[in-house]
């Protein structure tokens, strides 16, 4: 079964850009979460989609968005990046259930100049 | 809050030498406590859930347990390739369950 997978893995952008992060689940999984990970505030949860609503959101401003497709792949936007943005993104994704297990893709690592 | 403390930051072991990763959490409920590995440059990867007090896992050198207020992840007989950072996460109880909040890590450095 192919795990869950990311585009680009690799993005450099300016300041003040904008950026569109991709992610297709595991075949059959319907939940997708985004998480930013630096080395200062470690792995931290920004939203969760289940069957193209958004179920759940953590504390970051309006800049960072998302939304799911009919097939569960999901897509993630970051408008007017600023140099604080750059991160590892992770996607993960589960079956849908809530005490189902997360299973994270590769990333994206996306640097802001 | 909800929270989650993982110790030590940083762990360096020989080869063989067993020893346990701590995390504690605070949290309003629980529905699941999750064990990954991260190897640099990649995505965490699952390595156990454990959902009720008293509940142990084990894969391989790894065994994962549980307690009302901590879980610990012991390693015995450590291989280099053990080497990583380990993340705990918990699952709330309550309507916000699919906010998984992360710890900041051990990372584990096996000398051989």
């Amino acid at each position: 079964k192919a795990g869950v997978t990311q585009t680009p893995r690799y993005l450099i952008k300016t300041r003040g850009q904008q950026v569109t992060l991709s992610c297709s689940p595991i075949s059959g999984h319907r939940s997708v979460s985004w998480y930013q990970q630096t080395p200062g505030q470690g792995l931290q949860f920004l939203f969760e989609y289940f069957s193209e609503t958004q179920r759940n959101k953590g504390n970051f401003p309006g800049r960072f968005s998302g939304r799911q497709f009919s097939n569960s792949r999901s897509e993630m936007n970051v408008s007017t990046l600023e140099l604080g943005d750059s991160a590892l993104y992770l996607c993960a994704s589960s079956p849908g259930q809530l005490t189902d297990t997360q299973y994270f893709g590769p990333g994206t690592r996306l640097t802001v100049l | 809050e909800d929270q989650v403390t993982q110790s030590p930051e940083a762990l360096r072991l020989q080869e063989g030498e067993s020893s346990s990763l701590n995390c504690s959490y605070t949290v309003s409920g629980l529905r699941g406590l999750f064990w990954y590995r991260q190897d640099p440059g990649k995505g965490p990867e699952f390595l156990f859930t454990l959902y009720s007090a008293g509940e142990e896992k084990e894969k391989e050198r790894l065994k994962a347990t549980l307690t009302k207020k901590e879980s610990f992840l012991h390693i015995t007989a450590p291989k280099p390739e053990d080497s990583a950072t380990y993340l705990c996460a918990v699952q709330p109880g309550y309507s916000s369950a699919s906010k998984i909040i992360f710890g900041s890590g051990t990372r584990l450095s096996i000398r051989p």
